[in-house]
């Protein structure tokens, strides 16, 4: 099994900042995913981000936009950046496809 | 790439009745199908899943089915309680034989009200 944390647990942010969102994981896994929920809808798949690796992002998702680091096998981050109303959502990190983490809930004004 | 579809997007029916939602899905290579079950302020939970060399599975109050020909799975929940009620989640993916995987392909979602 893995527990998956997260940081924040919510922020509200002002339009043109930037929010890096933090993903620990209790054990080591290779593969982190990281997803968008906007409100009242499904997770869309923004990246996978493999230790050692450069991120994979999905149609849609540019790294530019989404920034991501994976410095170890328990660890990642996703950073929001130049925000806009639109980048409004839950976003969430999942190991594999069974543990998910509670997600971060962003507002931006 | 996959594309999941889920219907309804909102069940409701009384307590100690069936539930069932359906799921289908456009990429034929795809062989995971889990289920999830949201509830308000949380990440999703899997409750169940099913690989495509299975046709049925069953877990207690929970059971999903799958026809490959038709491409398409569905949740059954019997005996609904309060509890149940919740945002299920239909998803898809192709498992790599080296245990990767790319990530989920997720259904839209169907909020599930069980009436007392």
């Amino acid at each position: 099994s893995a527990v998956i944390s997260q940081k924040p647990s919510r922020d509200i942010c002002q339009r043109g900042t930037s929010l890096t969102i933090q993903c620990q994981v209790d054990s080591q896994v290779t593969m982190m995913f990281w997803y968008r929920q906007q409100p009242g809808q499904s997770l869309t798949l923004i990246a996978t981000a493999n230790q050692g690796s450069e991120a994979t992002y999905e149609s849609g998702f540019v790294i530019d936009k989404f920034p991501i680091s994976r410095p170890n096998l328990t660890f990642s981050t996703l950073t929001v950046s130049n925000m806009s109303p639109e980048d409004s959502s839950i976003y969430l990190c999942s190991v594999g496809t069974q543990y998910f983490g509670p997600g971060t809930r962003l507002l931006v004004l | 790439g996959e594309n999941v579809e889920q219907h309804p997007s909102t069940l409701s029916v009384q307590e100690g009745d069936s539930a069932v939602i359906k799921c289908t899905y456009s990429d034929s290579a795809s062989n995971y199908f889990p289920w999830y079950k949201q509830e308000l302020g949380k990440g999703p939970q899997l409750i169940i899943d099913i690989r495509s060399n299975v046709g049925e599975k069953k877990d207690q109050r929970i059971a999903v089915t799958l026809n490959k020909t038709a491409k398409h799975f569905s949740l059954h929940i019997t005996e609904t309680q309060p509890e149940d009620s919740a945002v299920y989640f239909c998803a898809a993916i192709l498992w790599g034989s080296g245990g990767g995987a790319d990530g989920l392909t997720f259904g839209k979602g169907t909020h599930l009200i069980i009436q007392p």
